[in-house]
């Protein structure tokens, strides 16, 4: 089966760092992606980890564990426009079926 | 530019009523997906095809139909079966098999509405 699992909601102030939580039981796992979508777009890709660790892109980092099965995505020096939701991403069987969480709403308060 | 264009972007339709949902890219791009997003939820895969002339079902692909007759296309019906359509839509493409890193790139989306 495949099942992926994140928070609904989290809050946090401009300026903080916020860690963001996924845990994921997929069949064949080959990655585990990170996507920013503002409301009412389309979401964005942010970052892609196949292998255990942390990799860091500017302001955002995403982090690994498939013993765990367990990543996050770390927001540091949040600023309004980071106000989104981050939905969390893994291939089932195979490398065309890309299978998303339900998402969590990041509100960035001043 | 290269891209992925959906149309339209907004629709409304009376119930009992099919609609088709128009994708498509220019990026070269062998896999696309339609994926249904409801409010305050995350992307449920209707369909996925790797290749032309060749499509999957996702997790809810009751009530629609697809098809994939060339690299650049991928419409998508929404058929008088599916019994709760309002929804926002969401086309997408990337590369496949071990080529696809999982970054897919997304069209601006298709909000139906079902009056």
């Amino acid at each position: 089966g495949q099942n992926i699992d994140q928070p609904t909601e989290m809050t946090a102030t401009e300026g903080a760092i916020v860690q963001i939580n996924c845990t994921y039981q997929t069949s064949g796992f080959n990655g585990l992606f990170w996507y920013q979508q503002h409301a009412g777009e389309a979401p964005t890709f942010l970052s892609y980890n196949v292998l255990d660790g942390l990799e860091e892109k500017g302001r955002f980092s995403s982090f690994l564990s498939r013993s765990k099965g367990y990543s996050y995505l770390l927001l540091k020096e949040l600023q309004m426009k980071d106000s989104a939701s981050y939905l969390c991403a893994s291939f089932s069987g195979g490398y065309n079926k890309l299978i998303f969480g339900a998402g969590t709403r990041l509100a960035v308060h001043p | 530019d290269g891209g992925i264009t959906q149309s339209p972007k907004y629709l409304f339709r009376k119930e009992g009523q099919n609609v088709t949902l128009s994708c498509e890219q220019n990026l070269n791009h062998d896999a696309m997906y339609w994926y249904r997003q409801d409010p305050g939820q995350g992307l449920r895969l209707i369909y996925y095809s790797q290749i032309v002339n060749d499509f999957q079902k996702g997790d809810i692909a009751e009530g629609y139909s697809v098809s994939r007759e060339k690299k650049e296309s991928f419409p998508l019906t929404v058929t008088s079966a599916q019994k709760n359509p309002t929804a926002f839509y969401l086309c997408a493409s990337s590369n496949s098999g071990q080529a696809n890193t999982g970054e897919l790139f997304f069209g601006e989306g298709s909000r139906l509405t079902v009056l």
